[in-house]
């Protein structure tokens, strides 16, 4: 069956440090999101991607960067990680022509300390 | 950018009543999903619909798009359907997504 695979799941990480989130997705999709959900936002885009090696800024990339090195594999980098990046992030895929194939996977959920 | 408004903002049903759901927003959009939150945190796309009307098990979807409104019914509801269903207008495969409307069905 046809998945997006987030990892880790969860995360604690150290103010300052460096974070890689991983995105597989086994769909044969062009696209690929990365976004954070906090309480009283709701979901937000960070970054995404319709080809491989080639990324796009979304509405809030700042302090975020991304990495698309295969159609199959996206991830989400945060270089020095600061407390307000403590959120879920959720990666997703879809396909042109096909909206409802919309496909997320299942977050991570990173705390920054 | 695209602003989106969903209400209302939390919703309660007994089981088998039905549920109506809005969505504003503020450019034109040349794409609609609905998607759906589980109190889990899943989320799954409902249904695309960027004009006209759809539907989908028991669900509809009427999308106005010259005056930048979608409706979600959800008919017969479910304790199953409890969760946060989440708007999402936008073009370019490039959604924005509303802080969504929250569903509790009690049995």
């Amino acid at each position: 069956e046809a998945a997006v695979t987030q990892s880790p799941r969860s995360k604690v990480a150290v103010t300052g440090g460096k974070v890689t989130l991983s995105c597989h997705q086994t769909n044969n999709h062009d696209y690929m999101y990365w976004y954070r959900q906090d309480t009283g936002h709701g979901l937000r885009l960070i970054h995404y991607s319709y080809v491989a090696d080639s990324t796009e800024k979304g509405d809030i990339p700042d302090g975020y960067k991304a990495s698309r090195p295969s159609q199959e594999n996206f991830s989400l980098i945060l270089e020095l990680a600061s407390l307000s990046q403590t959120a879920v992030y959720f990666c997703a895929s879809s396909v042109r022509g096909r909206d409802s194939d919309y496909t997320f996977g299942s977050g991570t959920r990173l705390l920054v300390i | 950018g695209q602003q989106v408004q969903q209400s209302p903002a939390s919703l309660v049903l007994q089981e088998g009543e039905n549920a109506e759901l809005q969505c504003n927003f503020s450019s034109t959009a040349t794409q609609l999903q609905w998607f759906y939150q589980s109190p889990g945190g899943s989320l799954v796309s409902l249904l695309s619909n960027p004009s006209g009307t759809k539907h989908t098990g028991r669900l509809t979807s009427t999308t106005v798009t010259k005056e930048r409104r979608s409706s979600l019914h959800i008919s017969s509801s479910q304790t199953t359907d409890s969760g946060t269903y989440l708007c999402a207008p936008g073009g370019n495969y490039k959604p924005t997504f509303g802080k969504g409307t929250s569903l509790v069905v009690h049995p």
